[in-house]
């Protein structure tokens, strides 16, 4: 089973947005309202921004929203900050009680 | 508040055993499972599986079978992952997870533990 396929960077600059894609197949996002997104600093634990495709955790600014289209899950950042910049990992359940995570995605902030 | 507590850093030679614990505390320990996901030293998270903290079943995703092992103590609030017939390959940093349902929606993470294998 590969992972979802995420873009390996993306970047803008403050103020501004930013979209990143999670595409995967019928048996993973397309399947499922169940993808999550999760936040990652340097040396940190991943943080869920995320979940079931669109909800957002208590906490979350209202900048980060999520969106599903087929196959492909989408993240995005609205209003940049500075502090936005790290990885982000789309995840995705896979049928049979198993999910999948995607390849990470490097948010630079210009 | 919910937190997940790892145990700390490890450094083994390549055929040893590991056994990482992940403590519990500001939840229900048995109402949600525990996942785990595996980063490599530069590389991406890597969902290892997870376990029924209700009936102690263990799920393993495709090639976390055999030398991974996880298990629980729920009188301590503790879930486990051993790894045994360490490889230079497992050196990652190993994260527990809360759960929610058998979905991707991990709430808590712990801090990570680094498992470092090498001669």
């Amino acid at each position: 089973q590969s992972a979802l396929t995420q873009p390996r960077s993306v970047s803008g600059s403050p103020g501004q947005s930013v979209t990143i894609s999670c595409t995967g197949t019928s048996s993973d996002v397309g399947g499922y309202t169940y993808v999550s997104w999760y936040q990652q600093h340097p040396g940190k634990a991943p943080k869920l921004m995320i979940y079931d495709v669109s909800k957002r955790p208590s906490g979350v600014p209202d900048r980060f929203s999520g969106s599903k289209s087929g196959n492909t899950a989408s993240l995005t950042i609205s209003g940049l900050q500075a502090e936005d910049e790290a990885d982000y990992y789309c995840c995705s359940y896979a049928g049979s009680y198993t999910v999948i995570f995607g390849g990470g995605t490097k948010l630079a902030v210009l | 508040q919910v937190q997940l507590v790892q145990s700390g850093s490890e450094l083994k030679t390549p055929g040893a055993s590991v056994k990482v614990s992940c403590q519990a505390s500001g939840y229900t320990f048995i109402s949600y499972p525990i996942h785990w996901v595996r980063q490599a030293p530069g590389q991406g998270l890597e969902w290892m599986g997870w376990i029924n903290t209700n009936t102690g079943d263990p799920t393993y995703a495709q090639g976390f079978t055999g030398r991974f092992v996880f298990s629980l103590d729920t009188s301590v609030s503790t879930a486990y992952l051993q790894i045994s017939s360490l490889k230079a390959d497992d050196t990652a940093v190993y994260y527990c997870a809360k759960g929610y349902g058998s979905g991707p929606r991990f709430d808590s993470w712990g801090q990570g533990t680094l498992v470092t294998v090498s001669s």
